[in-house]
């Protein structure tokens, strides 16, 4: 079974550009998933979507992030404008059910400068 | 919200060593599960254990609910073994900051 797939893999950008995030979840799988993981933390849920309806966004900053799941597939995370403190790895995982079985992909590091 | 707190943060072993990894957390729980995160950021999730006791190979949990802590027990470490473990816990799974485990040869 293919994993949960994520691009890019590395970014960098300046503070106040724009970025975007895609994420590919395990077909089939119902509930994904968008973590922000900041070095030596633990990861911090962003967003949660059942098939391509929100459950859960209240920790994200949404004055400057945003994020889909058009078709419950595929998802994009899009960060504009960014801030220095955007720096992390954003996570995508997928579930078959919500909050058991996860998968994880393998994370895009964001370096903003 | 429910807090969660890991330890210890750090553990440093030679190979062949065995280890505890304990887990509090604040109030009860109908959720938890351990992670490792591997020194190249994959993140595999290893246990479902909300209570009692699970075994994997070399690895194993326990959770006591009532009491409110889980234990992830590492048998025989191997260096592949290292990297950060977490527990997180309910649905929306909330982290733990994770015990850094290194393996020395």
């Amino acid at each position: 079974e293919a994993g949960v797939a994520q691009s890019p893999r590395y970014k960098i950008i300046e503070k106040r550009q724009s970025v975007a995030f895609w994420c590919n979840p395990i077909s089939g799988h119902a509930t994904l998933y968008w973590y922000q993981q900041i070095l030596g933390q633990g990861p911090k849920l962003l967003i949660q979507f059942q098939n391509n309806g929100v459950v859960d966004d209240s920790q994200l900053p949404k004055d400057r992030f945003s994020a889909e799941r058009l078709k419950g597939v595929d998802s994009t995370l899009k960060i504009q404008p960014a801030k220095l403190e955007d720096s992390a790895v954003y996570l995508c995982a997928s579930s078959p059910i919500s909050g058991y079985g996860y998968t994880f992909g393998s994370g895009t590091r964001l370096t903003v400068v | 919200g429910i807090q969660v707190e890991q330890s210890p943060p750090d553990l440093i072993l030679q190979e062949g060593a065995n280890s505890t990894l304990r887990c509090n957390f604040s109030d009860s729980v109908n959720n938890l599960q351990w992670f490792h995160q591997n020194p190249w950021g994959q993140l595999i999730n290893l246990f479902y254990i909300p209570s009692g006791t699970k075994q994997n190979g070399r690895l194993s949990a326990t959770t006591v609910a009532t009491e409110r802590y889980s234990l992830l027990y590492i048998s025989s470490s191997q260096t592949t073994d290292s990297g950060v473990y977490f527990c997180a816990v309910d649905y929306q799974l909330i982290w733990g900051a994770g015990t850094k485990l290194i393996i020395k040869p």
